[in-house]
């Protein structure tokens, strides 16, 4: 049982590069969401997914795109990377609502140049 | 302003010290509360969910105070380990939790 999946770990990028960002997880959640977090800020939500086949707007979603491809796998795309979105982004997923637990993946550590 | 608040710190404690920490929240639509705990450099984890009338976890001690909104950490007998940033996190009842940007807590030998 390994939880939430993330790939990369780390990534470069180049100004105007795109990439996506994939996540996993195999405890058969209906819910899940990618997350930013930088300094100071806190972790901020950038899309989530209540199911599969239904995908939302969090927070910051300004330059992301995701897909839902399946109920375990959840994708985020960055179309042309800015060095804003330097960060490090985290997957998770949630078994029961607003009042269950979300599980996160490890974390990608993304740097835009 | 935040919608979630909290002390950044850091707190630095000697081992075997009882540390608290404070979190307000501004939304009284709030229905749900944790802490989650983050190692440096490692992914949030769930602590502790916070209920009304309160509640322990071994050394950890969760309270909520709805009418002044905020929530309260305890942490008794302090280890080496208890070393992470404590996040403070709110639910409106929907599937979006709200982060706080963490309370960094160092115990030292």
């Amino acid at each position: 049982n390994a939880g939430v999946t993330q790939t990369p770990k780390f990534q470069v990028l180049k100004t105007g590069q795109s990439m996506t960002l994939q996540c996993a997880q195999d405890m058969n959640h209906n819910s899940m969401y990618w997350y930013r977090q930088d300094p100071g800020m806190g972790l901020r939500l950038i899309y989530y997914s209540a199911s599969e086949g239904t995908t939302d707007k969090g927070e910051v979603p300004n330059g992301y795109n995701v897909s839902r491809l399946n109920k375990r796998e959840f994708s985020l795309r960055l179309e042309s990377a800015a060095p804003s979105q330097t960060s490090v982004y985290f997957c998770a997923s949630s078994d029961a609502g607003p009042a269950g637990t979300q599980y996160f993946g490890p974390g990608t550590r993304l740097t835009v140049l | 302003r935040k919608e979630v608040e909290q002390d950044p710190g850091p707190f630095n404690v000697p081992e075997g010290a009882t540390v608290a920490f404070n979190c307000t929240y501004s939304n009284s639509a709030s229905q749900s509360f944790f802490w989650y705990r983050q190692d440096c450099r490692k992914e949030p984890k769930l602590l502790m969910s916070v209920y009304s009338s309160g509640n322990e976890d071994g050394r950890f001690t969760a309270q909520l105070n709805r009418a002044s909104q905020y929530i309260s950490l305890l942490i008794r007998d302090s280890k080496l380990s208890d070393s992470a940033t404590y996040l403070c996190v709110v639910n409106r009842n929907t599937d979006k939790l709200i982060f706080g940007t963490g309370t960094r807590l160092q115990v030292f030998p």
